[in-house]
């Protein structure tokens, strides 16, 4: 098993660019996070989605956009890039045990994206 | 603001236990946890504790919770370099969304 992974590592842009981050994992979780991570903060939860078909927002939605076309994807736009965007991003799944999600969170490796 | 408090910083020597602390503020959290990041690293899961426990030990690790005060600890018995990281806190909701605090930065000497 891969776990949970993220493409691109890293990536720049320009203000103004779009792009979309990929989260893929193969442990047949329901529930899927996008956060991203600054400097001298936690992570904080963009969006997330409880299952294929399903988003929800999270603490910092704006500016962001999400898909769950499919159960093992996640993915995250960006439409129109700022600096202030510029963070690590992190992608997370759990799992389910019926209505309940069971206790841990398995995180990817990052995408590490700086907008100029 | 961030609902999760933790201390910014805290040095220890080698060979010494580490007590890093947390405060949170939803006392509906179902679970609370300790993730350790290492530099240019993602997030690995240490430990968790679930809200109707007091205490957990899982070998050299264990978890303090005080429901009544809201505060969360993280005790690392005989610390080693290799436990140089930042720690962070975080507590889960109904949904598995997960709230962070800004994380303990540990600095183990020799």
């Amino acid at each position: 098993n891969a776990g949970v992974t993220q493409t691109p590592k890293f990536r720049v842009l320009k203000t103004g660019q779009s792009m979309t981050l990929l989260c893929a994992q193969d442990m047949n979780h329901e529930y899927m996070y996008w956060y991203r991570q600054d400097p001298g903060m936690g992570l904080r939860l963009i969006h997330y989605s409880v299952g294929e078909g399903t988003t929800a927002k999270g603490e910092v939605p704006d500016g962001y956009n999400v898909s769950r076309l499919k159960k093992q994807n996640f993915l995250l736009g960006l439409e129109s890039a700022a600096p202030s965007q510029t963070s690590v991003y992190f992608c997370a799944s759990t799992g389910t045990s019926g209505r309940a999600w069971v206790n841990e969170q398995f995180f990817g490796p990052g995408t590490r994206l700086t907008v100029l | 603001g961030e609902d999760v408090e933790q201390s910014l910083f805290l040095s220890v020597r080698e060979g010494d236990s580490s007590v890093i602390n947390c405060t949170y503020t939803d006392s509906s959290s179902t679970y609370l946890y300790w993730y350790k990041q290492e530099p240019g690293a993602g997030l690995q899961l240490l430990t968790y504790i679930f809200s109707n426990m007091d205490m957990k030990q899982d070998q050299r690790l264990t978890v303090l919770l005080n429901k009544k005060d809201k505060h969360l600890s993280l005790r690392i018995a005989d610390t080693q370099t290799g436990d140089s990281a930042i720690y962070f806190c975080a507590e889960a909701d109904s949904w598995g969304k997960l709230q962070f605090g800004a994380g303990t930065q540990v600095v183990v000497t020799p």
